[in-house]
């Protein structure tokens, strides 16, 4: 069964420094792979997605994620995080192929300091 | 613009009450979801939709359930609801040829 695994269940980081938020998952393909945010008191919205080719993918608010087939990990990063980037932030996995839904990791609460 | 809402965005209710969620999808998505949301658990499937009249259970269905009477909605229903049910709870959709999902703003349910 596919499964992911978001180690950190929360991080602080300064303002201004670079962020990496670790994803691992367990599928037994090439799965299609995202990155979602939830700010306080809001629903998830998509940051990238990885479906095929470049395994870096650029995504919205300055994020991008690197997918490495070999370590199963699908890590989003910034280079320099804004305090508007707290947030709770969620990997999700989907199949290639056929018909089942995504599956989601716990989350890693990001919380930025001055 | 397309859009995703829910209602009530705030519901508390009594135990044993029937609850229901609304959520409704501008988008003309086939597929519509539903997940409870709890710390520590992250997000938790509930039922889920792949158009008019299909239904599937998630892993946590048990006390709910939902109908597809047309594409636009999928309310959740909460047969008889108990405290362990009070969570916050999202729709979503997404196209039936592609897997990003979109999500609604959520609704707060506290069950007393």
């Amino acid at each position: 069964a596919q499964s992911v695994t978001q180690p950190d269940i929360h991080i602080t980081v300064s303002e201004g420094a670079s962020l990496e938020l670790r994803c691992n998952y367990s599928y037994g393909a090439t799965p299609y792979l995202f990155w979602y945010v939830q700010s306080p008191g809001q629903g998830l919205q998509l940051l990238l997605k990885y479906f095929s080719g470049d395994t870096l993918v650029q995504g919205i608010k300055g994020f991008e994620a690197e997918f490495k087939r070999s370590q199963s990990s699908f890590n989003l990063r910034k280079p320099s995080v804004h305090w508007s980037d707290a947030a709770e932030y969620f990997c999700a996995v989907g199949p290639h192929s056929g018909n089942t839904p995504l599956v989601f990791g716990k989350g890693t609460r990001l919380s930025v300091i001055a | 613009d397309a859009e995703i809402t829910q209602s009530p965005r705030h519901k508390i209710t009594e135990t044993g009450r029937q609850v229901t969620l609304a959520c409704h999808q501008t988008w003309n998505h086939n597929n519509m979801f539903w997940y409870r949301q709890d710390l520590g658990h992250g997000l938790r499937l509930i039922h889920y939709s792949y158009g008019v009249h299909d239904t599937n259970k998630g892993e946590v269905s048990d006390g709910y359930s939902v109908s597809r009477s047309n594409t636009e909605d999928l309310p959740l229903t909460l047969e008889s609801a108990a405290s362990s049910q009070t969570s916050v709870y999202f729709c979503a959709s997404s196209d039936g040829s592609r897997w990003e999902q979109y999500f609604g703003p959520g609704t707060r349910l506290t069950v007393t």
